[in-house]
């Protein structure tokens, strides 16, 4: 079974840059997430879609970042402009979202997008 | 609001002793608790999880984690650590319904000793 597709591993840009992720779940998966993972921290929960639908956007800076899933499958997580305490590992999770909106779920992730803002 | 602690930075064992990885919660009626472990440059795997029943849960690795209510406790246990244990584990909580959402732990480095 094929995971959880994150790109790039590894970006590197300027403060004031734009950068986007992409992510592709595991085939299946209705239930998607973002989180932002700082070093030395815990994840942090950024957005969690439904197939489509956003179930949870609390936590994003909404001035700044966005995320779509256009058709329920893939997504991208986009940043604009950056600024330097973005730096952190972007994670990409899915579950099957069969029942409480996935929050009984076992989460697969994906490796991670580091990304530095210099 | 939900929340978990997991207090400590860090947890040394040596191999072949057991070890525990504390993790305390809070949340609004029933949890849906987690670990996760996260080895370098990987991204965080499932060990095990607790819905609902038997307060012993065990999971991958020959790790086990016990529920206890009237603690709001969840912390990770193994009988006999081995060196390749050594890793970030992380707690999760979440709780019911649609207001919920997987909320995760800042992490405690397991360090096994030879």
């Amino acid at each position: 079974e094929a995971g959880v597709a994150q790109s790039p591993r590894y970006k590197i840009i300027e403060k004031r840059q734009s950068v986007a992720f992409w992510c592709n779940p595991i085939s299946g998966h209705a239930t998607l997430y973002w989180y932002q993972q700082i070093l030395g921290q815990g994840p942090k929960l950024l957005i969690q879609f439904q197939n489509n639908g956003v179930v949870d956007d609390s936590q994003l800076p909404k001035d700044r970042f966005s995320a779509e899933r256009l058709k329920g499958v893939d997504s991208t997580l986009k940043i604009q402009p950056a600024k330097l305490e973005d730096s952190a590992v972007y994670l990409c999770a899915s579950s099957v979202g069969t029942s409480n909106f996935g929050t009984n779920e076992k989460l697969f992730f994906g490796s991670g997008t580091q990304l530095s803002v210099l | 609001a939900q929340s978990v602690a997991q207090p400590e930075d860090q947890v040394n064992v040596a191999e072949g002793n057991p070890l525990t990885v504390k993790c305390t919660y809070s949340v609004s009626g029933n949890p849906y608790l987690f670990w996760y472990v996260q080895y370098p440059n990987r991204g965080l795997q499932f060990l095990l999880k607790y819905i609902t029943g038997d307060n012993l849960v065990k999971g991958s690795y020959g790790f086990e984690a016990e529920f206890n209510k009237s603690q709001t406790s969840f912390h990770l246990k193994k009988p006999s650590a081995l060196v390749s244990d050594s890793a970030l584990y992380f707690c999760a909580v979440s709780g019911e319904g649609s207001a919920s959402k997987i909320i995760f732990g800042s992490g405690t480095r397991l360090s096994i000793r030879p």
